[in-house]
């Protein structure tokens, strides 16, 4: 079983729906957890952080559960400008610092 | 700050050939990462470095692959001999330990694009 497994996609969703992602973590120890956005040949960009109580940022709000281990992301009134590649990201427990990607989950917004 | 820095931005070489990609960590940040990135695989982390230490290399493919950091502003990553089947986007990051342990997200590079033909 892989560390972070993230929803498959792909996610074809039409102007303005909203669309969510679930991820799972196995290491209940994990300290932190992020989502990063990858655009086609791009490097990943933090897109936002992910804290116990859950946080929003706009259209974008991130929760975290854990009891279950699990991570997600909601996009509401998604633009063409959300297409990318949404990857689900966790931290290491004490000292290892160490970040263990998903393999990522493709979004295309469509008109 | 210019962010992390990787050269070169594309690489294309032969089999048989060495390889080596470099890495500016943003100044400051205590941790240094070094990924591979292809389509099948995903993105995988070979090794990281905290304060200049190798910390986990355990992703690192065979002894083809090795990585230095020499300094805390600068990391190469060797591939020795290339093989087609390292072609993939590599990219450096960086990040920051914070109090208790835990970091600040990692900054990546734009990274290097590998072909090994």
């Amino acid at each position: 079983r892989k560390e972070v497994e993230q929803d498959p996609g792909p996610f074809n969703v039409p102007e303005g729906a909203t669309v969510a992602f679930n991820c799972t973590y196995s290491n209940s120890a994990s300290q932190s957890f992020f989502w990063y956005r990858q655009d086609c040949r791009k490097e990943p960009k933090l897109l936002m952080s992910v804290y116990s109580s859950g946080n929003e940022d706009g259209r974008f709000t991130a929760q975290l559960n854990r009891a279950s281990q699990y991570i997600s992301l909601l996009i509401r009134d998604s633009k063409l400008s959300d297409s990318a590649t949404y990857l689900c990201v966790v931290n290491g427990n004490t000292n290892a610092g160490k970040s263990t990607f998903g393999d990522g989950t493709t979004l295309t917004v469509k008109p | 700050d210019a962010g992390v820095i990787q050269s070169p931005r594309h690489e294309v070489t032969e089999m048989g050939q060495e390889v080596t990609l470099r890495c500016k960590p943003i100044s400051g940040h205590d941790y240094l990462f070094w990924y591979r990135q292809t389509m099948m695989r995903g993105l995988e982390l070979l090794i990281y470095f905290n304060n200049n230490v190798p910390i986990d290399d355990s992703g690192m493919p065979e002894d083809r692959f090795s990585a230095k950091m020499p300094n805390a502003s600068f990391s190469t990553l060797k591939i020795q001999p290339s093989e087609p089947r390292d072609s993939a986007v590599y990219f450096c990051a960086s990040s920051l330990a914070l109090y208790g342990g835990i970091n600040t997200e990692a900054f990546f590079g734009q990274g290097t694009r590998l072909t090994v033909v």
